[in-house]
């Protein structure tokens, strides 16, 4: 069965600083994606980036990051020099390859950036 | 686009009563799905679609009810309304395989049951 645990529940930083939030899965496919999603306050879901398992490479994206280690299953997210605009809840997910429709999310990492 | 549209954005049912929530997406996407979130929960997948005709079950499907006669749409229905479905309802879509492509989310329907 599949699983993502985000075992940070809530974090708070001051703004400027870096933070990163971690994501474990487990998966018996040797083929999967790995997402990371935000909620901010407002409550919408918006999607930040898909990573096909075959693809280790880390990612960058302005201030955001994501580094993708399947030797350990983690795919953890890094926010640079955050604001407060970072501010909202973040949630990992997984899905089989070619399976949109079918996408388990982890609990979600509630992120507080302090002004 | 519109994009993925849900209604209504709010509802309040009393135990015991049927409702559907809507969901639309004009992008024709072949994938859709539904979730809901509840407080500590995340997102738990209902129901799924791979295409018009084509649906199944997700993690918490019980007292859910779902169909697909059309690529641009994909009802939730509730058959008897309980407490323990007061959530909030995210519907999603997405086109195809790849890790280009993005998956998109409605904007939430929020459901209170008495």
């Amino acid at each position: 069965a599949q699983k993502v645990t985000q075992a940070q529940t809530e974090i708070s930083v001051v703004e400027k600083e870096d933070v990163t939030l971690d994501c474990v899965y487990e998966t018996r496919d040797t083929t999967y994606y790995l997402f990371w999603y935000k909620q901010p306050p407002s409550g919408e879901l918006v999607f930040l980036i898909r990573r096909n398992s075959f693809d280790e490479q880390n990612e960058i994206s302005g201030r955001y990051s994501w580094n993708f280690q399947k030797s350990t299953s983690s795919f953890n997210f890094t926010i640079t020099a955050s604001q407060v605009v970072d501010s909202a809840v973040y949630f990992c997910a997984l899905s089989e390859i070619n399976r949109d429709d079918k996408i388990i999310f982890g609990k979600g990492t509630r992120l507080h950036i302090l002004p | 686009n519109a994009g993925v549209t849900q209604t209504p954005k709010f509802q309040v049912l009393k135990t015991g009563q049927s409702m559907t929530l809507q969901c639309a997406q004009d992008m024709n996407h072949e994938y859709m799905s539904w979730y809901r979130q509840d407080p500590g929960m995340g997102l738990r997948l209902i129901h799924y679609s791979v295409g018009a005709g084509i649906t199944d079950q997700g993690e918490v499907p019980n007292g859910y009810n779902v169909s697909r006669s059309t690529t641009e749409d994909f009802p939730l229905r509730l058959l008897s309304a309980a407490p323990s479905q007061t959530s909030v309802y995210f519907c999603a879509s997405s086109y195809a395989q790849g890790p280009q492509e993005t998956q998109y989310f409605g904007p939430g329907t929020r459901l209170l049951v008495l």
